[in-house]
């Protein structure tokens, strides 16, 4: 079965440190993948998203995330956080399935950045 | 252009009682769906649609029914409330292979 795995469940970091996110997923035909932020008491919106191309993709607020097809991972980084990115921030795949088109969320990353 | 629209915002029902979730959406999506998101379980998907007039079950569809009559609206119907259902609700809608919309969301609670 399609599933997506996150890999921390909650991160705690200081301002400015690097962030790195981990996601893996397994389905062996083609996707499409997405990093969704969800800011506290609010409703997920859309980071940052690959389709086909350049496998190191850019989003807003400085975040990038890498899609390495031989290890079926799409890893989310920031060179540095800041205190507003505290936030849950989830994984997910859109890929072909019976019925059709499916998206598979991964079970979210909180992220929690001290002042 | 609103996006992604939800009624009620927040809503309290007793054990039993019966309520509609609304979702509008007037970007022309074909797909919607409703998931539930509650603390450490991520989002998990109740029912979704891939055109007006179908539905299909989710991964967690056991008492709610939903109903796709009109392509920009996706209803969530509870029949007999129970309190494992006190979550908040959130409606999305995506393109064919596009990123979901997800509206604002509605905070359930039943006691």
């Amino acid at each position: 079965a399609q599933s997506v795995s996150q890999h921390n469940h909650h991160v705690i970091l200081s301002e400015a440190a690097s962030l790195e996110l981990g996601c893996n997923y397994s389905y062996g035909g083609t996707v499409n993948l997405f990093w969704y932020v969800q800011y506290p008491g609010q409703h997920l919106q859309l980071l940052l998203k690959y389709f086909s191309g350049d496998p190191l993709v850019k989003g807003i607020k400085g975040f990038e995330a890498e899609f390495i097809k031989s290890k079926f991972s799409f890893n989310l980084r920031k060179p540095s956080v800041q205190w507003s990115d505290t936030a849950e921030y989830f994984c997910a795949v859109n890929a072909y399935s019976t019925g059709g088109f499916k998206t598979i969320f991964g079970a979210g990353t909180r992220l929690f950045v001290k002042a | 252009n609103a996006g992604v629209t939800q009624t009620p915002k927040f809503r309290v029902l007793k054990t039993g009682q019966s309520m509609t979730l609304l979702c509008a959406q007037d970007m022309n999506h074909e797909y919607m769906y409703w998931y539930r998101q509650d603390p450490g379980m991520g989002l998990r998907l109740i029912h979704y649609s891939v055109g007006e007039g179908t539905t299909a079950k989710g991964e967690v569809p056991d008492g709610y029914n939903v109903s796709r009559l009109k392509k920009q609206n996706f209803l969530l119907g509870l029949e007999s409330a129970a309190p494992s259902q006190t979550s908040v609700y959130f409606c999305a809608s995506k393109v064919v292979s596009g990123e979901q919309y997800f509206g604002p969301g509605t905070r359930l609670t039943v006691t």
